[in-house]
């Protein structure tokens, strides 16, 4: 069974980057079939979707936060990453990576990883 | 843009019916597909592409949609499906950009 589990620093300065890795177990991400997302989720409030990657490479970012992410992959290490520029305090949330399949002409995220809570303070 | 809307709330006793239901536009061409996030955990799918069950989900939870409108269902409600429920679609670009749905907190007592 997939396992994924995000890491990177728990807090960051304003204006600052923020940048969290999902590592994947219990798959390949090269094997293709499958996308790899982020979502994040304010204190209190509900889940944001925030873009996808394949494992070609090819992206697609919400177009709310598109001007400040990027999505990339590293398949040798069978891990994604994200990036998030010039972060205020409104991008304080819990930071989920998961995996995102197709069916029936939809897509979704199947599994998810247990989150991770990044604080943006100076 | 779009947007699923749910109730923000919705109350039931142990052992009876609840519903949740979640509005989109694009649901008629899109399927749907719910999260239970219990609090302090990551989202678990509970039901995809309208009413299919993921294994290890139990029965009393399923699906329909109809037109504008998605519903889930729990029958027979237990203490412990008390959490917050999200409703989950795409949008009708051909990016298929992921929406969720606004939530609505499932309280059992």
């Amino acid at each position: 069974q997939v396992q994924l589990q995000e890491s990177g620093p728990g807090l960051v300065k304003p204006s600052q980057t923020l940048s969290l890795t999902c590592t994947v177990s219990g798959g390949s991400i090269s094997s293709g079939g499958y996308y790899w997302s982020w979502i994040r989720q304010h204190p209190g409030k509900g889940l944001e979707w925030i873009g996808y990657i394949y494992y070609s490479g090819s992206t697609y970012y919400n177009p709310s936060l598109k001007s400040r992410v990027t999505i990339s992959v590293d398949t040798s290490k069978n891990q994604f990453s994200l990036k998030l520029s010039s972060v205020t305090a409104a991008d304080t949330a819990v930071y989920y990576c998961a995996r995102r399949a197709r069916g029936g002409g939809s897509y979704y995220e199947d599994y998810w990883g247990q989150g991770t809570l990044v604080t943006v303070s100076s | 843009s779009y947007e699923l809307t749910q109730p923000p709330s919705v109350s039931v006793s142990p052992g009876q019916t609840a519903r949740i239901t979640c509005s989109g536009d694009a649901l008629p061409k899109k399927y749907a597909y719910w999260y239970q996030q219990k609090s302090g955990q990551a989202p678990v799918l509970v039901i995809y592409e309208d009413s299919k069950r993921p294994s290890g989900i139990p029965e009393r939870f399923s699906g329909s949609s109809s037109g504008t409108m998605a519903t889930l269902t729990i029958s027979g409600a237990q203490v412990e499906d008390e959490a917050d429920y999200y409703c989950y679609s795409t949008d009708s670009s051909g990016n298929h950009r992921g929406v969720f749905g606004t939530g609505t907190k499932v309280t059992v007592l």
